[in-house]
């Protein structure tokens, strides 16, 4: 099974509100990483998060790491149409040098 | 600045035949991974290198081989394609480790 699982698997929002999915993992972590897909494109690399950090800020995403409970959020403020993708959750773990990723949310945000 | 590129874009096979998908990178990058993604799903690592050289397994690398003679290229060589092995297939790569990725625009396989 997947190191990442992100919850919920769908969102649909108005533009302007904000967007919030989590990520939840099994084992220890070096650190947890959001990739932004648009329909039928590469990912994105968006924000990095380090085990030793528990919240960190880019732009209009916030995201947060309870390495107690193995979790994470990401929270889109203000969102835009444009926002509309799906994001996917990655973890490099501790004992390891791979990246996995989780199965995705899938945000549509309407005008 | 190309960064990742991937090729071919688009490719149909018939099941045992063989093929090798190409990727390259000019950002002196020397992490390298190949992944795949099914419909509606997540991505799974079939193989990936730490440089030129050294290659290691992923998840799935059953059916998959790669090599790393440069620091620049990546190839995925499909042995016997089976209909399994329909999917979009993505070369990634980063600086050092496998942190921050930079995505290539992907290669749609088709086997029938």
């Amino acid at each position: 099974s997947q190191q990442g699982e992100e919850d919920p698997q769908a969102l649909s929002i108005q533009e302007g509100e904000n967007a919030t999915m989590n990520c939840s993992y099994k084992t220890s972590i070096n650190n947890l990483q959001w990739y932004r897909q648009n329909s039928g494109r590469g990912l994105v690399h968006l924000i990095l998060i380090r085990s030793n950090e528990r919240e960190k800020h880019s732009g209009r995403l916030r995201v947060t790491l309870d390495t107690s409970k193995k979790s994470s959020s990401l929270l889109i403020t203000a969102s835009r149409a444009a926002d509309t993708a799906s994001y996917f959750c990655a973890t490099d773990k501790a004992a390891g040098n791979k990246l996995t990723f989780g199965g995705g949310t899938r945000v549509l945000v309407k005008p | 600045n190309a960064g990742v590129t991937q090729t071919p874009k688009f490719q149909v096979l018939k099941t045992g035949q063989s093929m090798t998908l190409q990727c390259a990178q000019d950002m002196n990058h020397e992490y390298m991974s190949w992944y795949r993604q099914d419909p509606g799903m997540g991505l799974r690592l079939i193989h990936y290198s730490v440089g030129a050289g050294i290659t290691d397994q992923g998840e799935v690398p059953n059916g998959y081989n790669v090599s790393r003679s440069t620091t620049e290229d990546f190839p995925l060589r499909l042995l016997s394609a089976a209909p399994s092995q329909t999917s979009v297939y993505f070369c990634a790569s980063s600086l050092r480790g496998p942190a921050g990725y930079t995505f290539g625009s992907g290669t749609r396989l088709t086997v029938v």
